[in-house]
């Protein structure tokens, strides 16, 4: 089943933090984080696996609830290059991950 | 080693054509995964290899759609009398571990 993101679409200004939320109905043993720019392949950022809690590296970092089957991702500090769409997809011990729709993530100057 | 391949960029096909997509996934890589994405939709899987075992198929994926990983290296997805609905961008991904990797897409119009 399709995990759930939201918000659908984020604006901000350069210098703002957004959070984006991903929730699943299933029990999950790892969440993945990838950003798509438009016309290109989704780019992996981060996996958070089953007993991990948070992972980060510069201003993007995410966090794992396993009892709440849910996903976060911080951004903070945004830059004009975190624009895109943020996928997270879910993985229940199949080794294949399940994609939400996406939130789409504008920052402006 | 330069990523995940994918051959061609772009496809354009009339319906009821056969169209044939490559992937050469990152070397060493025993995982690879098929997904289907649309405009303002997130990649949709279609199909996992472990090595050149077909593991797992996306009820999504009829009988007009084959993908086969002869050697456990590259692998190709054959669509066979396409049809409108098909069009979309077919994104092959490869994995060691638990990351997966995508290649570029390979975007199919059929008209």
């Amino acid at each position: 089943q399709q995990p759930v993101q939201s918000p659908q679409a984020v604006i901000l200004r350069e210098g703002e933090d957004a959070v984006i939320n991903c929730s699943s109905s299933k029990a999950l043993y790892s969440v993945h984080w990838y950003r798509q720019k438009h016309g290109e392949a989704p780019v992996f950022l981060m996996i958070l696996l089953k007993g991990g809690e948070q992972k980060g590296h510069d201003k993007i970092s995410a966090s794992f609830n396993e009892k709440k089957q849910q996903s976060s991702l911080y951004l903070t500090a945004s830059q004009l290059s975190y624009s895109g769409t943020y996928f997270c997809g879910t993985e229940g011990g199949s080794y294949i991950p399940t994609f939400g729709r996406g939130t789409s993530l504008i920052v402006h100057p | 080693d330069t990523g995940v391949s994918q051959n061609p960029r772009h496809k354009i096909t009339k319906r009821g054509q056969n169209v044939t997509f490559r992937c050469d996934p990152i070397s060493e890589h025993n995982r690879l995964y098929w997904y289907r994405q649309t405009l303002g939709q997130g990649p949709e899987f279609l199909t996992y290899f472990q090595n050149e075992a077909q593991l797992e198929k996306s009820r999504l994926l009829s009988d007009r759609f084959s993908a086969e990983r002869p050697k456990g290296s590259f692998s190709t997805l054959e669509i066979q009398r396409t049809e409108q609905g098909d069009s979309a961008m077919y994104l092959c991904a490869s994995s060691l571990g638990v990351e997966a990797f995508f290649g570029q897409g390979t975007r199919l119009t059929v008209v």
